[in-house]
């Protein structure tokens, strides 16, 4: 059972490149979400999905749009990176209630230099 | 105000110790707890969810507090292995997981 699948686990972006970090989940999760992590740092939510088509902004949406276009997938896009957007992003999906469990993809390192 | 809390210590104990640590949120409409652990860049995983009643797990206890708004983790027998960053999750209105920024643990021989 795979869980939940980034990709990819490394990158180094120039700055003003753009890229898509992907992440698919295989168990029928509605709710998908995309974090960053700075050395030293919590999570803080960048964009989450309840459900398939609709996306709401977190904490830190700039510089990130977001795509869900199937319930399994949820891609998270930087249009033009920027140094402060170097840091490890994190997927994660939840399934329905209250005390339900979310379960994270292994991350991806991005640098942009 | 950030809407989840947590102090980011470290907290260094031995082996063999009790530690305990707390969490503050601002919601108080917050439904759902939960502590996940966090080792050195790893994805997060569930340690336990918070029910209102408490609960135990091992030498692990989790409490929540509703009219102080913090829930808490209570880690006894210390082991090396719990050496790690402890993060306290709300869930409000809506399935929105809110991370507080975590409390490191750092257990000595």
């Amino acid at each position: 059972n795979a869980g939940v699948t980034q990709t990819p686990k490394f990158q180094v972006l120039k700055t003003g490149q753009s890229m898509t970090l992907q992440c698919a989940q295989d168990m029928n999760h509605n709710s998908m979400y995309w974090y960053r992590q700075d050395p030293g740092m919590g999570l803080r939510l960048i964009y989450y999905s309840a459900s398939e088509g609709t996306t709401d902004k977190g904490e830190v949406p700039n510089g990130y749009n977001v795509s869900r276009l199937n319930k399994r997938e949820f891609s998270l896009r930087l249009e033009s990176a920027a140094p402060s957007q170097t840091s490890v992003y994190f997927c994660a999906s939840s399934g329905e209630g209250w005390m339900t469990e979310a379960f994270f993809g292994q991350g991806t390192r991005l640098t942009v230099v | 105000r950030k809407e989840v809390e947590q102090d980011p210590g470290p907290f260094n104990v031995p082996e063999g110790a009790t530690v305990a640590f707390n969490c503050t949120y601002s919601n108080s409409a917050s439904q759902s707890f939960f502590w996940y652990r966090q080792d050195c860049r790893k994805e997060p995983k569930l340690l336990m969810s918070v029910y209102s009643s408490g609960n135990e797990d091992g030498r692990f206890t989790a409490q929540l507090n509703r009219a102080s708004q913090y829930i808490s983790l209570l880690i006894r027998d210390s082991k090396l292995s719990d050496s790690a960053t402890y993060l306290c999750v709300v869930i409000n209105a809506g399935n929105m997981l809110t991370f507080g920024g975590g409390t490191r643990l750092m257990v000595k021989p």
